[in-house]
């Protein structure tokens, strides 16, 4: 099972709006709509920012959303905020049997 | 407060075994899945293996199937991680994670150990 892509980084000025990609296959993204998304800043733990494509967990600024389209899930921040500035992973449940596939991370710089 | 908390950072010798640990509280273990993720220095996050403290079903990553072995005490509400003979490769971050779902191994990750840093040297 190989990883979801992501693109490698992404930029964006303050106030600015971005959106990360999560390319998958049949057998994952475009399966199931269990998509999730992380943030993790240098040296913590990641936190969950996205679950099943676009709900929020309790706690999570509304500036995250989360969608989808076939095979692509995406992560969008609105309103980019210098604390924004970290490594992003998506997620997919990919079946009984591989259950689980992380994307590739996307490193976003907030200029 | 729910949470998951991790052994310490470990430095060990190629060759020898290890076992880490990852303490669950604040909500009952048997009925959520334990995930093991692994992350090697400055890359991204990898699944390992999924434990059901409830009967202790454990699946495995294709990638991580006979290289490590996950196991749970249920009567201490910890889960673990262990080698029988480690290797430089195994130098990484390991994190423990709940699903956010009882039950339900296919959900999101919304509980997350602190990480332990296993350094093999």
């Amino acid at each position: 099972q190989s990883a979801l892509t992501q693109p490698a980084s992404v930029s964006g000025s303050p106030g600015q709006s971005i959106t990360i990609s999560c390319t998958g296959t049949s057998s994952d993204v475009g399966s199931y709509n269990l998509d999730s998304w992380y943030q993790q800043h240098p040296g913590k733990a990641p936190k969950l920012l996205i679950s099943e494509v676009r709900k929020r967990p309790s706690g999570v600024s509304n500036r995250f959303s989360g969608s989808k389209s076939g095979h692509t899930a995406s992560l969008t921040i609105s309103g980019l905020q210098a604390e924004d500035e970290a490594d992003y992973y998506c997620c997919s449940y990919a079946g009984s049997s591989t259950l689980y596939v992380f994307g590739t991370g996307t490193k976003v710089t907030v200029l | 407060e729910v949470q998951l908390v991790q052994s310490g950072p470990e430095v060990k010798k190629p060759g020898e075994s290890l076992k880490i640990s990852c303490k669950a509280s604040g909500y009952s273990f048997t009925v959520y899945w334990i995930v093991w993720v692994r992350q090697m220095p400055g890359k991204g996050l990898e699944w390992m293996g999924i434990i059901y403290p409830g009967d202790s079903d454990t699946r495995y990553s294709p990638s991580f199937r006979g290289q490590v072995t996950i196991s749970a005490d249920k009567s201490i509400s910890t889960a673990y991680l262990q080698w029988s003979s480690l290797k430089a490769s195994d130098t990484a971050m390991y994190y423990c994670v709940r699903p956010e779902v009882a039950a339900n191994a296919g959900g999101a990750f919304d509980i997350w150990g602190q990480g332990t840093m296993v350094t093999v040297s």
